[in-house]
């Protein structure tokens, strides 16, 4: 079946620092979500990818689609505090069901 | 909107004891799905209801678990008898699916189920 992989696991940085989250799927996906989930929080649904190549952005983050639509990142420019959290990406490939990466848990030190 | 309602927020229990975990999702989604968290293996989904049927429960992991809705505003997941191994947060979500895709799923807080 789809796997999602997400990398890195962990990613500690300074504020102010850039950060990069990449999910990659083991089959093409018709489309791929990412959420974040602070901590002792539940995921919240950050946008959805669907076009090949497709790049989007909300403010400081850049949420970009493979050519492939087997593989996919999130950039956060300059981050802050208030970035800290896990983010995971979560394809779709069949319409059943979203798979979930492992997440990165991004921490932010001022 | 109140957005999904889960409850309880926490539940601690002894092993073999039956677990019931409650959802109600946002009105007029028409999916529902059920996850399990752990650090161990991360966000799994259980099983996934649309329009009150369950169409994809390869997620659940053994005759143990079951889950029913039995109307478009209630859902439950019941573990009997409960094991140690069962401890995560249990997360409910919702979502309008119309058309192709998923869309956006709305989480619920979470049950934060232990088993001793």
């Amino acid at each position: 079946g789809q796997q999602v992989m997400q990398i890195p696991q962990y990613q500690h940085v300074q504020e102010g620092e850039d950060f990069t989250t990449y999910c990659n799927s083991s089959t093409t996906l018709s489309n791929i979500q990412w959420y974040k989930q602070r901590p002792g929080g539940h995921p919240v649904f950050l946008i959805q990818l669907v076009k090949s190549g497709e790049v989007k952005k909300q403010k400081r983050l850049t949420f970009q689609f493979g050519e492939a639509k087997k593989n996919s990142s999130l950039h956060i420019t300059a981050t802050q505090t208030t970035d800290v959290g896990t983010y995971f990406c979560a394809g779709e490939d069949s319409g059943y069901a979203l798979n979930f990466g492992k997440g990165t848990s991004l921490l932010v030190t001022p | 909107d109140a957005g999904v309602i889960q409850s309880p927020r926490h539940e601690v229990t002894e092993m073999g004891q039956e677990v019931t975990l409650r959802c109600k999702p946002i009105s007029g989604h028409n999916s529902l799905f059920w996850y399990r968290q752990t650090m161990m293996r991360g966000l799994e989904l259980l099983i996934y209801f649309n329009n009150n049927v369950p169409i994809d429960d390869s997620g659940m992991p053994e005759d143990r678990f079951s889950a029913k809705m039995p109307n478009a505003s209630f859902s439950t997941l019941k573990i009997q008898p409960s094991e140690p191994r069962d401890s995560a947060v249990y997360f409910c979500a919702s979502s309008l699916i119309l058309g192709t895709g998923l869309g956006e799923q709305y989480f619920g807080p979470g049950t934060r189920l232990t088993v001793t």
